[in-house]
């Protein structure tokens, strides 16, 4: 079974700093894509960021970048220039090619002081 | 619009009761999924429906019974209540489900068992 792991079940940041979220995964797979989601406070999950397993290119979207490595098996998230919003909860996740499941890691509490 | 919707966002209820939670979509999505998120946060599929068809039925008690009358809507509904019900429970939609395809959450909906 596919297992997530989140090590740091709480972090802090200063606003305008940038903060890593560590997440590894244990799978035998070599098909596969990792997400992390967002939960603020209103409770809503949010996507922030996607990678597909066979692209070698970590992905981007704005201030929020991963490091993708797959020998590994890790899969942390890089916030740039922090910002109060960015305070919440954040979930790596991981689906199989083919599989309806996604798996979520125990979580990351992140906190951001102005 | 909201994209999935739940209601009632807040549940409290006498141990021993049945209750349901409601859940539609608009996004023309084909996969619904059901995710219970515990005390400490973490977060777990229960049940998902494909196209009214059920494809993903954890290890959950069988009080917990999913009905989805057509593609847009999931509902669930639980037979004799206990404590340890006291959670939130998540909708999610998604298009398809076995590969890069982002999720859609719901607001949430907090279930307290008294």
């Amino acid at each position: 079974a596919q297992t997530v792991t989140q090590s740091q079940p709480e972090m802090s940041v200063q606003e305008a700093e940038t903060v890593t979220l560590s997440c590894t995964y244990d799978t035998s797979e070599s098909d596969y894509y990792l997400f992390w989601y967002k939960q603020p406070p209103s409770r809503q999950m949010i996507l922030v960021i996607r990678q597909e397993a066979y692209k070698q290119q970590n992905a981007t979207e704005n201030r929020f970048s991963v490091n993708f490595q797959k020998a590994a098996k890790s899969f942390s998230l890089k916030i740039s220039d922090s910002q109060l919003g960015d305070a919440a909860m954040y979930f790596c996740a991981y689906r199989r090619a083919g599989s309806y499941q996604l798996t979520f890691g125990k979580g990351t509490k992140l906190s951001v002081i102005p | 619009d909201t994209a999935v919707s739940q209601t009632p966002k807040y549940l409290v209820t006498q141990m021993g009761n049945d209750k349901s939670i409601k859940c539609e979509q608009n996004l023309g999505h084909d996969t619904m999924y059901w995710y219970k998120q515990d005390s400490k946060k973490f977060l777990k599929i229960m049940f998902s429906y494909n196209n009214k068809e059920l494809i993903i039925n954890e290890t959950v008690p069988n009080r917990f019974s999913p009905k989805s009358p057509d593609k847009a809507h999931l509902n669930l509904h639980i037979n004799s209540l206990e404590l340890g019900d006291s959670a939130v429970y998540f909708c999610a939609s998604s298009q398809g489900g076995g590969g890069y395809n982002e999720q859609f959450f719901g607001p949430g909906t907090r279930l307290t068992v008294l």
